[in-house]
């Protein structure tokens, strides 16, 4: 049971390269987030999936775009990098939306030059 | 505007040495409040969740209270392996959770 698995672990692009980052979980939940992780700034939502085939936008969506792929995987990605999306980003799961707990992943680190 | 802030930053204690994290909330309509421990280079470890105020729960060396402002976790004679970040988060009921800053927590052996 392995939880939540992302890759890539690290990642480092050039403005205005483009990449998709994988998020995979496998208990079955049906909720899926996307995060990211800044010095003094906290979790931000970017983007989250209530059920397969909805997604939603969070609180700071712009430059991002993501797909729920099947009930098990949520990916994000960014179309052009900027060096502002330099940034630690999780992918989170729950049982459903609401007042349940996260179980997050381990993390990739973007840098964008 | 909601919000969630926690102290202090930082905090560096003895082995032993009992202390508490604060994470203060303006949030309309809570319906939750967790606390999650992230160690260094990992995603956040869920460990509670306070559903209303006066409510405690307990988890080794651990203890987690709700006022209807704020929220305490309490730890009781650290030992190193409890160095980590401690973040909190609130939920509002609009589908997000709030996450605060964090509280990095030092236990020196």
């Amino acid at each position: 049971n392995a939880g939540v698995t992302q890759t890539p672990k690290f990642q480092v692009l050039k403005t205005g390269q483009s990449m998709t980052l994988q998020c995979a979980q496998d208990m079955n939940h049906n909720s899926m987030y996307w995060y990211r992780q800044d010095p003094g700034m906290g979790l931000r939502l970017i983007y989250y999936s209530a059920s397969e085939g909805t997604t939603d936008k969070g609180e700071v969506p712009n430059g991002y775009n993501v797909s729920r792929l099947n009930k098990r995987e949520f990916s994000l990605r960014l179309e052009s990098a900027a060096p502002s999306q330099t940034s630690v980003y999780f992918c989170a799961s729950s049982v459903r939306t609401g007042v349940y707990e996260q179980y997050f992943g381990p993390g990739t680190r973007l840098t964008v030059t | 505007e909601d919000q969630v802030t926690q102290s202090p930053e930082a905090l560096r204690l003895q082995e032993g040495e009992s202390s508490s994290l604060n994470c203060s909330y303006t949030v309309s309509g809570l319906r939750g409040l967790f606390w999650y421990r992230q160690d260094p280079g990992k995603g956040p470890e869920f460990l509670f969740t306070l559903y209303s105020a006066g409510e405690e729960k307990e988890k080794e060396r651990l203890k987690a209270t709700l006022t209807k402002k704020e929220s305490f976790l309490h730890i009781t004679a650290p030992k190193p392996e409890d160095s980590a970040t401690y973040l909190c988060a609130a939920f509002s009921g609009t589908y997000k959770y709030i996450f605060g800053t964090g509280t990095r927590l030092k236990v020196l052996a």
